[in-house]
């Protein structure tokens, strides 16, 4: 078991640029959630799925930022337009029945 | 609403110090409480979890006690080691909802 893989592991990209963050998570696990993790803010909460539905994107910034979720095998968390304040770790947890989270080792995103 | 408070930013210590990490949370209910622990360029791992079945974790030789009365669940060692330096989060959930993570305490263990 490989656990929660997620990649690119480090992106950079120009102010206004648009990021797309990849999360393949454990198979068999059922929920998939995203945070951002800064030393100012700590571990946010983004958004989550449940058997690749929807379920809570309450942490989502609504304006730039979109989640989703295909197929069983993979999510993506997509930023348009990037802005220096995006700059953060961005963290995919996968888990069964929404209890213990595995975390991939997180994607860390870079806006000039 | 529910969250998790974690005043102690970064803790020193040598080794063999005993450790205490405080964590409270603010709830109305009686959730799951997990400790996570964190080494760099990782994402966080699950360390141990309590639920109000058994009210006390026990892994690593590290452990949590879950208080109802004080709202409380401090983590603790005995004994630390070097390779205990890590980002260690508290955190809670209620079943069909995300999990709440406190802001992290930062420990460094010198030799």
């Amino acid at each position: 078991n490989a656990g929660v893989i997620q990649t690119p592991r480090h992106k950079v990209t120009g102010k206004g640029q648009e990021a797309t963050l990849w999360c393949e998570p454990i198979s068999g696990h059922s929920a998939v959630f995203w945070y951002r993790q800064t030393i100012v803010q700590g571990l946010e909460f983004l958004t989550y799925f449940r058997n690749q539905a929807p379920i809570d994107d309450s942490g989502m910034p609504k304006e730039r930022f979109s989640a989703q979720m295909p197929n069983q095998s993979h999510s993506t968390l997509k930023i348009q337009s990037t802005q220096p304040q995006d700059s953060a770790v961005y963290l995919c947890a996968s888990s069964l029945c929404q209890n213990t989270l595995y975390f991939g080792a997180g994607t860390r995103l870079s806006v000039l | 609403g529910d969250s998790v408070t974690q005043k102690q930013g970064q803790v020193t210590l040598s080794e063999d110090d005993f450790l205490f990490i405080n964590c409270t949370y603010s709830t109305t209910t009686y959730p799951t409480l997990f400790w996570y622990v964190q080494y760099p360029g990782q994402g966080p791992q699950l360390l141990l979890k309590v639920t109000t079945a058994n009210n006390k974790g026990i892994s690593r030789g590290f452990e949590a006690t879950y208080d109802k009365g004080t709202t409380s669940f401090h983590l603790q060692k005995a004994s630390v080691q070097e390779s205990d330096s890590a980002v260690y989060f508290c955190a809670l959930h209620y079943s069909g909802t995300y999990q709440r993570f406190g802001t992290g305490t930062k420990l460094q263990v010198v030799p």
